[in-house]
């Protein structure tokens, strides 16, 4: 099972951007995943947010704001969360995904909004 | 709207079997379009996917889990359950279900999931 490595913590004020990455291992290369992205709030379950692939290949779920975006870092082989205009309702645990045959998390990412 | 609920024993004796059912409204367990899954959270860790199980009846499992658990479907009732024999401290988590579907507009994911149901292991 690869072990998708997150930051355990991230902050940002208000109206800021965010930017949260997940490294893929060595034998999964960025440039050839599906990323998916989840975001937990204290005490609820995950929710799915997006996925992506590449520039061109990429979705947001149904009701998630546009302020929700991902890229890559090719050089890092890692995935990149953005949420820009970060409100107080975003403060939550994020946890990045790949699905090479079944289902593997990463550590999550608290994101706290000072 | 689908939605899935966690329900089960809240505490489990070493050594005994964990089991948990998944009851699904709104949408059937019976649909070729989904699968249905297991995933479990220690407190303030990770997240942890258990296994899965199709309509058909097969399923997929966890390498680090697949000697204790199974998973299976009741379509009279539109529920999928999980068992997880022979448990330690270890397996206290909470426990969600979620549906898996995969298309070409979001690719594969696990949405929407229940709202968990807390299991401790403790004698």
């Amino acid at each position: 099972q690869p072990v998708l490595t997150q930051p355990r913590s991230s902050s940002a004020s208000p109206g800021e951007t965010a930017r949260l990455t997940c490294t893929l291992p060595g034998d999964f290369s960025v440039g050839a995943s599906n990323i998916y992205w989840y975001q937990q709030k204290a005490g609820g379950p995950p929710r799915f947010l997006l996925y992506y692939y590449s520039d061109s290949d990429k979705g947001l779920a149904s009701g998630v704001p546009s302020r929700f975006s991902a890229s890559r870092d090719v050089s890092a082989n890692a995935g990149i969360l953005v949420i820009s205009d970060l409100q107080s309702d975003d403060e939550a645990d994020y946890y990045c995904m790949i699905w090479p045959t079944d289902p593997v998390f990463g550590g999550g990412t608290t994101l706290t909004v000072l | 709207q689908v939605q899935l609920q966690e329900s089960g024993p809240g505490l489990v004796k070493p050594s005994h079997t964990l089991s948990l059912t998944c009851t699904v409204s709104g949408d059937s367990v019976s649909s070729d379009s989904y699968f249905w899954n297991w995933i479990r959270q220690p407190a303030g860790k990770g997240l942890q996917w258990i296994g899965r199980i199709y309509p058909s009846g097969g399923t997929n499992y966890n390498p680090s889990l697949e000697s204790r658990v199974s998973i299976s479907l009741d379509t009279s009732k539109n529920q999928f359950s999980l068992r997880l024999k022979s448990v330690t401290a270890a397996d206290t988590a909470t426990y969600f279900c979620a549906r898996g579907l995969v298309d070409s507009a979001l690719g594969e994911r696990l949405d929407p999931w229940g709202q968990g149901t807390l299991v401790t292991v403790s004698s």
